[in-house]
């Protein structure tokens, strides 16, 4: 099993629908992020979660909630699905403490369309 | 916020040749991360290397954070090399684990 899992992979919504995008890691690591990739654009913070109690907006949140379920577990909600909201949605882990444990590791993407 | 510029943007190579990718930011850093996303998306790390110089195989990384940018070097390229490279940093303080990505170097190597 992937250390960084993300479902679904690919999905398709309309325009006003609640959407949940799902992350969860098999690491142990405390930290968990959400980034948005556009065409051109690198990859933008959503929201990241340093542990369970600890969940703080990233450069892009609006539009977008999240919950940290578990130390695993971290999931992106679209409340009301708008098409500039097509994108590929990273979920990424990295532990704390000193230098390499600060590596991150990204699960495989969600591309989600809204039409 | 830090500002992070990649150069080139674009990058075609013959399969077997060397470059250097280039990151440049905008501030202090303590957390500096190279990754390549392949042709189908994924996002692998290829380095930490908030400063100093680490190699990998045919890939090495080399920062210098008093100048404050830092390069990437890929020997004897193979089309597997081929994809977007990502340079992203994160400051200090609190926030040290949140990375700001550039906007990537998108190579190609032709066989």
């Amino acid at each position: 099993d992937a250390d960084v899992t993300q479902t679904p992979r690919n999905r398709i919504t309309k325009t006003g629908k609640r959407i949940m995008l799902e992350c969860s890691q098999t690491k142990g690591h405390d930290r968990m992020y959400w980034y948005r990739q556009d065409p051109g654009l690198g990859l933008r913070l959503i929201y990241y979660s340093f542990d369970v109690k600890d969940i703080n907006k990233g450069e892009i949140s609006d539009g977008y909630s999240v919950s940290r379920q578990a130390q695993a577990k971290f999931s992106l909600s679209l409340e009301s699905a708008i098409p500039n909201q097509t994108a590929l949605y990273f979920c990424a882990t990295s532990g704390r403490g000193q230098g390499s444990n600060y590596g991150y590791t990204f699960g495989s993407g969600t591309r989600l369309t809204v039409v | 916020g830090i500002q992070v510029e990649q150069s080139p943007p674009d990058l075609i190579l013959q399969e077997g040749a060397n470059s250097t990718l280039r990151c440049n930011f905008s501030d202090s850093v303590n957390n500096l991360q190279w990754f390549h996303q392949n042709p189908w998306g994924q996002l692998i790390n290829l380095f930490y290397i908030p400063s100093g110089t680490k190699q990998n195989g045919r890939l090495s990384a080399t920062t210098v954070a008093t100048e404050r940018y830092s390069l990437l070097y890929i020997s004897s390229s193979q089309t597997t090399d081929s994809g977007v490279y990502f340079c992203a940093v994160g400051g200090n303080g609190g926030s040290q684990g949140n990375l700001i990505f550039g906007k990537g170097t998108k190579l190609s190597v032709k066989p």
